[in-house]
């Protein structure tokens, strides 16, 4: 079965660090530049990260220097360490998958996402 | 960075009602355009891309229209799965990843 899954959320004080991990299975990983996209409760949609195949990472300003996304193609993973986190930062933390389509992006798969919540 | 305007924020429909929802780009994205539809407590699904290009398995009652800056998903008969929130994105850039603020398709 194609599937994302994550896992690492879960409670931190302000300033701490947490590592979340998304695991791919049912498709050739190592083909997609993946992404984490987070949700805070009752808002929109927020791009967090991304990294391409050959592990060049991208970051919006609101998490440069503080979040770092890194895969390892052998073990079909994804991750995100998050450090300095912020109340700003809580969030359910979904991994996507990126497909190239009539020249954009688009994100074609989801995991079911992991709640990180930052609170003292 | 491109922003992304989605109009309404909330609309009230009935089953068989056509419901349609607006996206604007902050500049032209050309038809790199996404629409998603996101259920309470899921993760968001791809319906559309390309602006117009239905994603596998999705229903033909949702369709896509729109280029530049002006975009629309319509569903044609509204059944009652489709109750859920709907967001836009654009595919433009690709060092940046942008969606809308979202619309919710509610029950009347």
């Amino acid at each position: 079965e194609v599937q994302l899954v994550e896992s690492g959320g879960g409670l931190v004080q302000p300033g701490g660090s947490l590592r979340l991990s998304c695991a791919a299975s049912g498709f050739t990983f190592s083909s997609y530049d993946m992404h984490w996209v987070r949700q805070a409760t009752g808002k929109g949609l927020e791009w967090v990260s991304a990294i391409g195949t050959a592990g060049d990472p991208y970051y919006p300003g609101s998490v440069k220097g503080r979040f770092t996304i890194s895969r390892e193609n052998a073990k079909n993973s994804l991750y995100l360490q998050m450090n300095s986190l912020r109340a700003g930062d809580t969030a359910v933390y979904y991994c996507a998958r990126v497909s190239y389509r009539s020249g954009g992006w688009y994100f074609d798969l989801w995991g079911r996402g992991t709640l990180v919540t930052v609170s003292s | 960075d491109i922003q992304m305007t989605q109009s309404p924020s909330s609309v009230s429909a009935s089953v068989g009602d056509r419901v349609t929802i607006t996206c604007r780009a902050s500049q032209g994205i050309s038809s790199w355009l996404a629409w998603y539809q996101q259920k309470p407590g899921k993760a968001p699904k791809l319906l559309i891309y390309a602006a117009s290009s239905l994603q596998s398995g999705v229903p033909s009652r949702f369709s896509g229209s729109g280029s530049g800056t002006d975009f629309t998903l319509t569903i044609s008969s509204l059944q009652p799965e489709d109750f859920a929130t709907y967001y836009c994105q654009q595919a433009n850039s690709f060092l940046t990843w942008t969606f809308g603020q979202g619309t919710k398709v509610e029950i009347k």
